[in-house]
């Protein structure tokens, strides 16, 4: 079956430091997303990405948040400050849209801590 | 995106059938209900979806009323391994629509 994969599993940084979270959508998935769940708390959405440029984002993505295809296959979030409070596991999924309805299927995500 | 709610935990015994109701009084037309699972530090995972009715597939039963206003997940004889927390998601994903709202969850503990 296939799924969604991301890289690395888990990130260690310097408050301030820019990161950058990687993700494998499944392979004829159009629509990527990011989600961010801090620890205890709910998953919270951060952004949907489709036909190489951003459809939807919430509050949470401000501008020290970026996304990028860089080619066919990988899909990224770029934090270029990071800030204690952006410690969290990331996930990033994908979707195929369908006449059934649109399901997200989620990567194991990246646990980012922030120090 | 309609409002759900859903018990904050529940506890079942290996071998059993557990029902998880969530209400979404304020479900729209278009949308879909979603159920999704999650375990401790790993993304959430697509269980089922429907619109109306009974949808079932190799892991789940998915029942919803005609009035659409609640709907009910069911797991078959559960086992330790379905310790877990359950979401219901209910939205529009039509074009430009798509963020998920993932509320609490229910957590289900499985005891043997």
């Amino acid at each position: 079956e296939p799924e969604v994969t991301q890289t690395p599993s888990h990130q260690v940084t310097q408050m301030g430091q820019e990161v950058i979270l990687r993700c494998v959508p499944i392979s004829n998935h159009l629509y990527f997303y990011w989600y961010r769940q801090i620890l205890g708390q709910k998953v919270e959405f951060l952004v949907s990405f489709y036909n190489n440029e951003i459809s939807e984002k919430s509050e949470i993505f401000d501008d020290q948040f970026s996304v990028e295809r860089p080619d066919g296959s990988n899909f990224t979030l770029k934090i270029r400050s990071t800030k204690l409070e952006d410690s969290a596991m990331y996930f990033c999924a994908s979707s195929i849209r369908t006449s059934g309805g649109d399901t997200q299927y989620f990567g194991p995500g990246t646990r980012l801590t922030v120090l | 995106l309609a409002k759900t709610t859903q018990p904050i935990s529940m506890d079942s015994y290996e071998g059993q059938e557990v029902n998880i109701t969530c209400s979404h009084n304020n479900i729209a037309t278009n949308d879909y209900i979603t159920w999704y699972q999650q375990f401790p530090s790993q993304g959430p995972r697509f269980i089922i979806q429907g619109y109306k009715t009974k949808v079932t597939n190799e892991v789940a039963s998915l029942f919803i009323p005609a009035d659409r206003k609640s709907s009910t997940l069911s797991l078959p004889r559960v086992s330790l391994s379905d310790t877990a927390v359950y979401y219901c998601l209910v939205g529009d994903t039509g074009p430009g629509r798509r963020a998920l709202t993932f509320g609490s969850g229910t957590r289900l503990q499985v005891q043997p």
